[in-house]
C-alpha cells in the first residue's frame, strides 16, 4: 500500500482564518479523497480530486469554502476557508488501491477558536 | 434508510472471546466491502476487505459476506485488549465511481 503523509498534523486556528492542509503520496495514483470526521462521528467525504480536472464535491459542501488543488499524481491540497468553530474535525485524505480500496494517511486534527 | 448501518456499541467482550461486528447496506448492487479499525485519535487503517459471498479468513479476522441479504461481518477471534477500537464498515456502492460509503462504527470494548 502507499505511504501517505500529511501537514500539519495539528493546529489551532482563528475564526475567520484559513489553513491549508497537504497530502503527499510516495506513488503516483490518479484519485485521492478528502474527508472529515467530526469529533465521535464517522468519515464524510468532502470531495474526490482527479489530477488535471477539477474536484467533485459531495453534497453540502462547496469550492469557495474547501478549495482543493491537484498539481500533480502524488501531492493534493485541501484549503478549509474562512473558519469557524463548527470546522473543528480530523482532516483524511485516501488514495484508492487496486481493489477499489482506501488507504489514508494520519489525518491533520484541526481546532478553530 | 442509512445506506451502510452499524450498531454504534459499544460492544463488550471478554478477552480470548470471538467478538462478531455487523454491518447492513443498502444498495443491492454494491460488490466490494471493507472492514476498518481506528483508534482513538489514528486514521482508518484497513484490515479486511471482501468482495464475493461467503467467508474470507486472514489470522484472528474473519469477514463474512451474504449479498442476498445485503449483510457483512467481521468476526475476531481471540479478542485481545489491543483490539479495543472503533471498527468501521465501508460499501463501494454501485455508481460507477471510486468512493466509499461509511458506516458510523461500532465500539469494541475488550476486557482483560
Amino acid at each position: 500500500s502507499a505511504v501517505i503523509s500529511q501537514k500539519p498534523s495539528r493546529d489551532i486556528c482563528q475564526r475567520g482564518t484559513s489553513l491549508t492542509i497537504q497530502c503527499q503520496v510516495d506513488s503516483q495514483v490518479t484519485m485521492m479523497f478528502w474527508y472529515r470526521q467530526q469529533p465521535g462521528q464517522s468519515l464524510t467525504l468532502i470531495a474526490t480530486a482527479n489530477q488535471g480536472s477539477e474536484a467533485t464535491y459531495e453534497s453540502g459542501f462547496v469550492i469557495d469554502k474547501f478549495p482543493i488543488s491537484r498539481p500533480n499524481l502524488t501531492f493534493s491540497t485541501l484549503t478549509v476557508s474562512n473558519m469557524s468553530p463548527e470546522d473543528s474535525s480530523i482532516y483524511l485524505c485516501s488514495v484508492v488501491g487496486d481493489a477499489y480500496e482506501q488507504y489514508f494517511g494520519p489525518g491533520t486534527r484541526l481546532t478553530v477558536t | 434508510q442509512k445506506e451502510v448501518e452499524q450498531n454504534s456499541g459499544p460492544l463488550s467482550v471478554p478477552e480470548g472471546a470471538i467478538a462478531s461486528l455487523n454491518c447492513t447496506y443498502s444498495d443491492r448492487g454494491s460488490q466490494s466491502f471493507f472492514w476498518y479499525r481506528q483508534y482513538s485519535g489514528k486514521s482508518p487503517e484497513l484490515i479486511m476487505s471482501i468482495y464475493s459471498n461467503g467467508d474470507k479468513e486472514d489470522g484472528r479476522f474473519t469477514a463474512q459476506l451474504n449479498k442476498a441479504s445485503q449483510y457483512v461481518s467481521l468476526l475476531i477471534r481471540d479478542s485481545q485488549p489491543s483490539d479495543s477500537a472503533t471498527y468501521l464498515c465501508a460499501v463501494k456502492m454501485n455508481t460507477g465511481f471510486q468512493k466509499l460509503v461509511f458506516g458510523t462504527g461500532t465500539r469494541l470494548l475488550v476486557s482483560p
